[in-house]
Formats: structure tokens, sequence, C-alpha cells
């Protein structure tokens, strides 16, 4: 299973886009890349996922370059309330008994 | 909205009790997972189920048993707490098919083993 690599943490500012990039040098051809959220006290939360080239939703964007080594989530000017853990997953067709989070990226948006 | 439930917030019991964590999921899912969650390791998947008395291990199943005897209920049983099993747990749902489906988490249990 591919492991993801990915900032321990982020500080941004209210208004700003941030862009959390994520590694994954082993992704399999079949593999997608999903991103959570988690505030605290609560699960994750689906964000977006992706399998090639960007994908946007109301919420963010996600950009996969050609190669897939790597995925940049894009936040469009974050508020406060985007102050989360932001977790990079590469997921298969299959293969549910590896499934792993990591530690994820801190990110914390200041006023 | 999918609603995944898990009957405990938070939860203290003593080392060597039989512990009980109940999910319950209201979309009909077949896939069914239990992960702890402790401070700078992420998630960790201990056990999940695909389908009703269907279980399979993950990373970390030492310790752990579940039981799946309804669709919609995926119970995690900590058979002779031990301290080390201190921790946040969650549980999350999806549909079947391909892998990549998106996991829908329940808000988590607190557990401490005195």
């Amino acid at each position: 299973l591919a492991k993801t690599t990915q900032p321990i943490s982020m500080d941004s500012y209210e208004g700003q886009e941030v862009n959390i990039t994520c590694s994954h040098n082993n992704i399999a051809t079949n593999d997608y890349i999903t991103w959570y959220q988690q505030f605290p006290s609560q699960g994750p939360r689906f964000i977006i996922q992706g399998y090639k080239t960007k994908v946007t939703n109301e919420v963010a964007s996600l950009f996969i370059p050609a190669d897939r080594k790597s995925s940049t989530l894009s936040l469009p000017r974050v508020s406060l309330s985007d102050t989360a853990v932001y977790y990079c997953l590469v997921v298969g067709t299959g293969g549910y008994n590896k499934l792993i989070f990591g530690a994820g990226t801190r990110l914390a948006v200041h006023p | 909205d999918v609603k995944v439930t898990q009957s405990s917030r938070y939860l203290v019991k003593r080392t060597g009790e039989k512990v009980f964590l109940e999910c319950v999921q209201d979309m009909d899912h077949e896939n069914m997972f239990w992960y702890r969650q402790d401070p700078g390791l992420g998630l960790r998947l201990i056990y999940f189920s695909y389908d009703v008395k269907m279980k399979e291990k993950g990373d970390i199943p030492e310790g752990y048993s579940v039981s799946r005897e309804k669709k919609e209920r995926f119970s995690l049983i900590l058979e002779s707490a031990s301290t080390n099993q201190t921790s946040m747990y969650l549980c999350a749902s999806n549909s079947g098919g391909t892998g990549n489906q998106p996991q829908h988490f329940g808000d988590g249990t607190r557990l401490s083993i005195l």
C-alpha cells in the first residue's frame, strides 16, 4: 500500500489560499487519492477524492500531476473554521486491511 | 446524510474488564470499520467487516475482537482491557464495491482504562 508523506503542520491567515502537498511515490495504478478533514473531538470527514488531473468541489480543489506521485489539496480563502487536521490517503480498489491514514497536517488559521 | 452513531462519547473502565464499544450506521452500508487514534500516530485500522458475520483483521487487531450480527451494527470488544488500550476509538462505514468509496465516521469514543 502506498505510504503518504505530508507536512506535520502549517499556518495561514484568514482569506489566504492554502495548499497542502502530499507525497505518495509508490502509488499503484488503481489507487485513488482521498483527503479527509478532522476537527477536535470529531471523526474525520471526507473532503475530496481524485484519480488524475484536477478535481474541484464546493469545499476544495485537488491537483494531481501526470505521474501521480504527489497531490495538492487547495483550500481557497480559508477562515478560522478551517483550522483542523487534514489527512491524505491513498486508497486502492481493494486491500482495506492495510488502510493507513498517517499523522496528517495540522492547519492553523489565524485572524 | 449518512449517520454513524457510536454509543458512548466517553467511557472509563478498569484493567481486566471486558469492554464493548457499539456502532450503528443508518445507510445500509456493506462495510464497517473500527480504528483507534493516538496522538502523533494518526488513525490505525483494528478490524473491518464487509458483510454480516464477516470480519478481517486490520493493522493492530491484537487484544481486540469484533462482532457483526446485523448489517447496521458493528461492535468492538476488548476481551480484557489493558491500560495501553486507552485511546480514541472511531467507527466508520462505506458502501461496498470498489475500495475507494469515502468512509463516513462517527464522532468517536474516548476510552480510558484505569
